[in-house]
């Protein structure tokens, strides 16, 4: 089983949906999460993180977490086509130290 | 805020031949990290440091990759010798240990190296 997996994709959602993004890891204990935007060709980007229970909202981008699922989740509410990019999920493990495992990514394709 | 700094940004060399990627940090920022890219296995840590220390380097493929930080503002990754196998994108990140609380563990990549080992 990976340390954090993701469906790779492509997610295609037409322009104004919502896109949702999911991923889940083994660690139990793993303490932080964090969502990484890429568009090809260039370096990840941090877009949010989250570390307690429940919904964190920041403009039109959601992060969900149940620890009890060991599920993350990234909701992006009126998707625009410059959304279009690879969505790394990244897990602080709890022996980690403050090292971060990243899943493989989904891609993310808004159609306008 | 300049960011973290890599380079080169682009790297073509013969097999066997010794590569050095360098990363500058951001200043202020305690922890590094170098990572490696690849369509086949993704984002992998390679190895990363706390205060010029180097604390995991489980991911270090083998004995041609070594990595160090003689200093809070400076860390070279080196492969000697290397192989079509090494191509890929190199990125460094740093992070800040100190903040407490939710700042910790944000990492800000560079911009990557691009490796091609023909």
């Amino acid at each position: 089983q990976k340390e954090v997996e993701q469906n790779s994709g492509p997610l295609s959602v037409p322009e104004g949906a919502i896109a949702s993004l999911n991923c889940t890891y083994s660690d139990r204990g793993s303490q932080s999460f964090f969502w990484y935007r890429q568009y090809s060709g260039k370096s990840p980007e941090l877009i949010m993180f989250i570390y307690s229970n429940g919904d964190k909202e920041d403009g039109r981008f959601t992060a969900q977490l149940n620890k009890a699922s060991q599920y993350v989740s990234l909701l992006i509410r009126d998707s625009q086509p410059s959304d279009s990019a690879t969505y790394l999920c990244a897990v602080n493990p709890r022996k980690g130290g403050n090292k971060l495992v990243f899943g493989a990514g989904t891609i993310l394709r808004v159609k306008s | 805020d300049a960011g973290v700094i890599q380079s080169p940004r682009h790297e073509v060399t013969e097999m066997g031949q010794e590569v050095t990627l360098r990363c500058k940090p951001i200043s202020g920022h305690n922890s590094l990290f170098w990572y490696r890219q690849t369509m086949m296995r993704g984002l992998e840590l390679l190895i990363y440091f706390n205060n010029n220390v180097p604390i995991d380097d489980s991911g270090m493929p083998e004995d041609r990759f070594s990595a160090k930080m003689p200093n809070a503002s400076f860390s070279t990754l080196k492969i000697q010798p290397s192989e079509p196998r090494d191509s890929a994108v190199y990125f460094c990140a740093s992070s800040s240990v100190v903040n407490s609380g939710i700042a910790k563990n944000i990492q800000y990549f560079g911009a990557g190296t691009r490796l091609s080992v023909l």
